[in-house]
């Protein structure tokens, strides 16, 4: 049972330059999200999911875009990568609304 | 939205001691979860409790939603405790929207 999978862990690329985070849970859990973490502070909500082809935006969406084309899988993708996107990104995976969240091991991405 | 609140923001302790995290939220919550991220950034997950008392180890947490606050106890801390401590809230209705408090920055000293 691998959990949370996130893939790549680091990552550096340009202003302008477009990315898909892997984001991959093998617990058959129906709901998924994606989390940013900048410098000092708490984690924000970007999109999240409750199950396969249902998606909807968090607190800080622009930017990013998001599938869900099956339970496992919730790919993060960045369109046009701006400095501002410089941040952690986590994704979290739960069953159901009676259970908490288990996080992947974050992916850091660096815009330059 | 609802707010959190987290104190204190940073804590020291000598290894051995034992402490309270408060987590403080403004609105009535049916989902609450303390998070240890660990020095590497590793998000841990150390308690699920939207109400009641847990424990596990040296660690317990209780939550009294009526009261719209949350409590971490760490007892005999050690080295390894250090790092951040969040706590993030949520309402059942509002799906998937964890909202996470700025978090406690815990040093254990040898």
């Amino acid at each position: 049972n691998a959990g949370v999978t996130q893939t790549p862990k680091f990552q550096v690329l340009k202003t302008g330059q477009s990315m898909t985070l892997q984001c991959a849970q093998d617990m058959n859990h129906e709901y998924m999200s994606w989390y940013r973490q900048d410098p000092g502070m708490g984690l924000r909500l970007i999109h999240y999911s409750v199950g396969a082809g249902i998606t909807d935006q968090g607190e800080v969406p622009n930017g990013y875009n998001v599938s869900r084309s099956t339970t496992e899988d919730f790919p993060l993708r960045l369109l046009s990568a701006a400095p501002s996107q410089t941040s952690v990104y986590f994704c979290a995976s739960r069953a159901d609304l009676d259970y908490g969240y288990t996080f992947g091991s974050g992916t850091r991405l660096t815009v330059v | 939205g609802i707010q959190v609140e987290q104190s204190p923001p940073d804590l020291i302790l000598q290894e051995g001691a034992n402490s309270t995290l408060r987590c403080n939220f403004s609105d009535s919550v049916n989902n609450l979860q303390w998070f240890h991220q660990n020095p590497w950034g590793q998000l841990i997950n150390l308690f699920y409790i939207p109400s009641g008392t847990k424990q596990n180890g040296r660690l317990s947490a209780t939550t009294v939603a009526t009261e719209r606050y949350s409590l971490l106890y760490i007892s005999s801390s050690q080295t390894t405790d250090s790092g951040v401590y969040f706590c993030a809230v949520g309402l059942k209705a509002a799906g998937n929207k964890l909202t996470f408090g700025g978090g406690t920055r815990v040093l254990v000293k040898p």
